[in-house]
Formats: structure tokens, C-alpha cells, sequence
């Protein structure tokens, strides 16, 4: 009940294409959904996150769907550049528990090709 | 720089070594935490300090692993008698806490960890 589920595991776009990337949880204690951008050789960095109190999140050319009764969230790269290619990774967490860590997903490698 | 640094970057041990990580968070932050990434996952979490309490410890945390942080400033985590199955990269992370209605996690570069 803890995992995160992740598709797909990779993912090649073209230069300017849309880039998809879906997770699913169990555990509906869940309540804070970030995504997270690693680069090879450096930890993640936080892009984009979202509470279930809304169903979509924009920031710049990045966009989390956020479907809480399907206990699924996405997160589109709009207009997607090469240099957007590394390892994404969705998470979840309880923020009413006191850790608050969090769970991941097991990623996407996006390639974006110019 | 005032991001989490973590040192050594790269690691090489034998099997049966001990070895020590050590992570320095951002400065105002109370909690710091520690995740184990093996090749190909995510990150996977490990244990967490609230400045220099330690409470909690994820299963994964075998009897080998110990982790301190004094005056709840900078962190070490320590794997006693290194096995194969450690290599990993071990990555450190921190946050402001819950009290500041955030929760985003900072990440370190991490330290990659080779047993041979």
C-alpha cells in the first residue's frame, strides 16, 4: 500500500512534442504529490508539486492532472526540449505524519530528441 | 553554495570495510533526511532527524547502518562490514519542517557507493 506505481519506464519525444508521465498510489493517507527531475550524477530536484485539493497545476510548461478518485496523478511537459531530457520520478507522502518522507516512484527516463 | 552538499561524492570499499557519508544540510533547515537509490529506482527512504533526534528508521535499515547527526547540524551514516548489496548511491535530503506549512525536500548530489 505504500508503493507508488510509474509509467512508463522511458520515453522518447520529439523536440516540441508533449511528454506524459503516469503514476498511481494505493495508500489514500497520501496527501502531497511532488515530481522530481534528476540529471545523471546529481540528486532530484523538485519541478512541480500538488495537493489533492486540486485537480490541475500549471507552472510554466509543466502540468500535474491530479485525479484523486482514480488515486492517480500525470504530469505533461508541454512544448518538450531537449534539454529536458533526464530521469523523472513521482512521489507521494503523508504530511500528518510526523516524517513526512517520501515514497517514490521507480521513474521515467525521458530523451527528447532535437 | 547553499544547497546540501554531501561528501565523498564516489566511494570504493572492499567488502567487509566500514565506511562513513557525510551530509551537510541548508542551514536553517531542522530535518534532514537520508534515502538509499539503487540503479535504475527511486529513491528509497532510510531514516529521518528532527535537528539531532533520529525518529524514524525504515526497515531497510539493517543493525550495519547508523546514522548521527550532532547538534543537529551536519549528518554521518556509517555501514559497518560493507556487503556487495550496499552499492547504491546514498542520497541526503532536508526540509524546513512541518511547521513551515512546506514540505519540499532539498536534495544532495549524493554519494555513489561501490562495494567490491
Amino acid at each position: 500500500q505504500q508503493q507508488v506505481k510509474q509509467s512508463p519506464q522511458s520515453l522518447i519525444v520529439q523536440k516540441g512534442g508533449i511528454s506524459i508521465i503516469n503514476c498511481a498510489y494505493e495508500n489514500t493517507a497520501f496527501d502531497y504529490f511532488p515530481w522530481y527531475q534528476q540529471f545523471p550524477g546529481k540528486g532530484p530536484a523538485l519541478l512541480i508539486a500538488i495537493r489533492p485539493d486540486v485537480s490541475e497545476k500549471k507552472e510554466g510548461r509543466f502540468t500535474i492532472s491530479f485525479n484523486k478518485s482514480a488515486k492517480q496523478f500525470s504530469l505533461h511537459i508541454m512544448d518538450s526540449q531537449p534539454g529536458d531530457s533526464a530521469t523523472y520520478f513521482c512521489a507521494a507522502s503523508n504530511t500528518r505524519n510526523y516524517g513526512q518522507n517520501f515514497v517514490f516512484g521507480p521513474g521515467t527516463r525521458l530523451s527528447v530528441l532535437p | 553554495d547553499t544547497g546540501v552538499s554531501q561528501d565523498p561524492r564516489h566511494k570504493i570499499t572492499k567488502r567487509g570495510q566500514n565506511v562513513t557519508f557525510r551530509c551537510d544540510p541548508i542551514s536553517e533547515h531542522n530535518r534532514l533526511y537520508w534515502y538509499r537509490q539503487t540503479l535504475g529506482q527511486g529513491p528509497e527512504f532510510l531514516t529521518y532527524f528532527q535537528n539531532e533526534a533520529q525518529l524514524e528508521k525504515s526497515r531497510l535499515l539493517s543493525d550495519r547502518f547508523s546514522a548521527e547527526r550532532p547538534k543537529g547540524s551536519f549528518s554521518t551514516l556509517e555501514i559497518q562490514r560493507t556487503e556487495q548489496g550496499d552499492s547504491a548511491m546514498y542520497l541526503c535530503a532536508s526540509s524546513l519542517g512541518r511547521a513551515s506549512g512546506t514540505h519540499e525536500q532539498f536534495f544532495g548530489p549524493g554519494t555513489r557507493l561501490t562495494v567490491l
